[in-house]
């Protein structure tokens, strides 16, 4: 069974410009949810989507933002980049829906976001 | 509020030693924890977990971890280190409800000698 699958691997954008990350779930699964791991901060929850609403945001400012797929499939924009967006961004799906709210989460092997 | 505290940031030790990575968190209710590790540029791999009943956890590769209330802790061990060990280990507490997140702590390093 295939795992959690992101897209693309590396991006390196320069600062204004927007950028758009894909992430497809494990079969099966129908929350998504998309996490920031920047140097020096840590892994910080960005959103969780599970049948294509968005259910809850992390501390980011509106310039994140997504979206989720009829198939479940999701992305993740970011507009107006700035330097301190330079992160690998990490896609985990987790089989349940709200009202199995205690689904463990399996990630994807995350993007590289380069921002100059 | 919610958190998890991994005091060690870096760890050594030698292959064939035995390992205990710390992970102690604060939550308000029954917590359910997790132990990932990420490799160098990869992804995070689900080592184990524990929602409820036996406190002492089996995961992949030969990891265990024990969950103990009394001392908020979920501690992570493993009795003969690999040198394929050697990458970075998350705590994590699922913060379930409303915001659905899981909590990470800031990480250990681990390096093996050989």
């Amino acid at each position: 069974e295939a795992g959690v699958t992101q897209s693309p691997t590396h991006l390196i954008k320069t600062r204004g410009q927007q950028v758009t990350l894909r992430c497809s779930p494990i079969s099966g699964h129908t929350s998504v949810y998309w996490y920031q791991q920047a140097l020096g901060l840590g892994l910080q929850f960005l959103l969780w989507y599970d049948e294509g609403e968005e259910r809850n945001r992390g501390n980011f400012p509106p310039r994140f933002s997504g979206r989720q797929f009829p198939n479940y499939s999701s992305e993740l924009n970011v507009n107006a980049l700035e330097l301190e967006d330079s992160a690998l961004y990490l896609c985990a799906s987790s089989p349940g829906n709200v009202a199995h709210s205690t689904d463990t989460q399996y990630f994807g092997p995350g993007t590289r976001l380069t921002v100059l | 509020a919610q958190s998890v505290t991994q005091p060690d940031i870096h760890i050594t030790v030698s292959e064939g030693a035995s390992l205990e990575l710390r992970c102690n968190y604060s939550y308000g209710a029954t917590p359910y924890l997790f132990w990932y590790v990420q490799s160098p540029g990869q992804g995070l791999q689900l080592l184990l977990k524990y929602f409820s009943g036996d406190t002492l956890v089996q995961g992949i590769k030969g990891f265990e971890a024990e969950f103990k209330r009394s001392q908020s802790s979920f501690n992570l061990r493993k009795p003969s280190v690999h040198w394929s060990d050697a990458a970075e280990y998350f705590c994590a507490v699922g913060a379930w409800g409303a915001t659905n997140k899981l909590i990470f702590g800031t990480g250990t390093l681990l390096a093996v000698q050989p």
